[in-house]
Parts: C-alpha cells; structure tokens; sequence
C-alpha cells in the first residue's frame, strides 16, 4: 500500500544516455511533484503538475521533461545526461492542504 | 524570494535530553510550513504540517510551533531517542514553490 513509489530506486549509465524514471502515486492527490537532491543535501524543486498540467516549471535545463499521462503518474524523462546530473530525484504528491508526501528516491549516477 | 533557513546544521544530545530544532523564513505569506525527516539513504517522512491560521501541531513527542509574523518555526522534540537520528528538514509551502531549509542533523546518543 505504498502511497508514492518510484522506480528504479537506483540508475547507474553512461554521460550523453537518455534514461527515465517513474512515480506512481495512489493517494487521489491532484498535484505532483519532481525534487532534485544534490550531493549537499539541498532539495530543490523541479516541477510541478496539477491534474495533469504543469503548473511549476523551475530554471531546469530542457534535457528535463517531465509527462503525466494521468494524474496519478508524473513521469522524468532526462536526454544526453551529464555528470552533473548525478542525485536523487525525489517524486511528491499533495492534495487540497499541500502536504507532501514523497517517494523513496532514484539515486542517479552519471558515469 | 522565499529563503528557509535552519539553525543549528547538526546537534548532537545525549539519549533524554530535550531539544528544539529551528527554521526561519524570510516571506511570510505562506500556506503551511511542514517538517520533514529523512533518514540516511531514504526519501522523507513527514511528521507535521502546520497551517498558516495555526500556531502549533502536535504529534507523540513532537511539537512544531509556527510564527508567522516573526518568520519562524521550531521542532520541539521531548526525551530524544536514539532512532530519532536523522536529517530534519522543514519547508514553506506559500506562492512559491515549496523551498526547503538545508535541514539539521541530530544524533542522539545511547
């Protein structure tokens, strides 16, 4: 009965790969969410989407692209991935008071 | 721009002990400001959600309290455990984006 999932939990690939990741959440919220955790710790916000439309839309380059095919899955998609990429990427999901619930993490390693 | 900031980065106590977490924001029109914990390794737990109209939550031996006005928020947490070591962050939701603070890390001492 896991409330927000993410697969993989972890992504190991090579710079210039295109890889994706996956968050699911079961939960009936209408807002998701894609965090960025870098190697100091700091979470910072990448989007959001409301019901399947992106309402928050971060200083993140455009080889991000985030897609909801429907209002329980928000969906990473990263292009030519570079060493600097390399974190954990957080899915969240809130409902009508805005409480975050967040998913496990995917550890992305660019090599 | 909404900047969050949490003092002290790290605390170490001794296992009993009382202690307060801090977390200052310089915007104060927020929707709710939320305190996290995160293990290491893990995503994040939520453990209360204090709604801009409140003043406090209370959850087991955690308090969060909110001021607003003052732009500042403490985690209060009684008779400290060991498995309470980890990461504690807090976050204000408001009209932009969710922005966290680096968070402070506790360890508890056996």
């Amino acid at each position: 009965d896991t409330a927000v999932s993410q697969t993989p939990k972890y992504l190991v690939t090579q710079m210039g790969n295109d890889k994706s990741i996956k968050c699911e959440q079961n939960l009936g919220h209408d807002t998701m969410y894609w965090y960025k955790q870098d190697s100091k710790k700091f979470l910072k916000i990448m989007f959001s989407y409301n019901n399947k439309e992106l309402i928050i839309n971060e200083t993140v380059p455009n080889r991000f692209s985030p897609k909801s095919p429907d209002k329980a899955h928000l969906n990473l998609h990263i292009n030519s991935l570079e060493l600097g990429d390399s974190a954990v990427y957080f899915c969240a999901s809130s409902g009508e008071k805005y409480e975050q619930y967040f998913g496990p993490g995917t550890r992305l390693t660019v090599t | 721009k909404q900047e969050v900031t949490q003092i002290p980065a790290a605390l170490s106590v001794p296992e009993g002990e009382n202690l307060v977490l801090n977390c200052s924001f310089t915007d104060s029109a927020i929707y709710n400001l939320q305190w996290f914990r995160q293990d290491p390794g893990k995503g994040l737990t939520s453990l209360l959600l204090i709604q801009s109209s409140q003043r406090e939550q209370t959850s087991g031996r955690l308090n969060a309290s909110l001021d607003k006005s003052s732009g500042r928020s403490t985690l209060y947490i009684a008779a400290s455990q060991p498995g309470d070591s980890a990461t504690y962050l807090c976050a204000c939701s408001g009209n932009t984006p969710l922005v966290f603070g680096k968070g402070t890390r506790l360890s508890v001492i056996a």
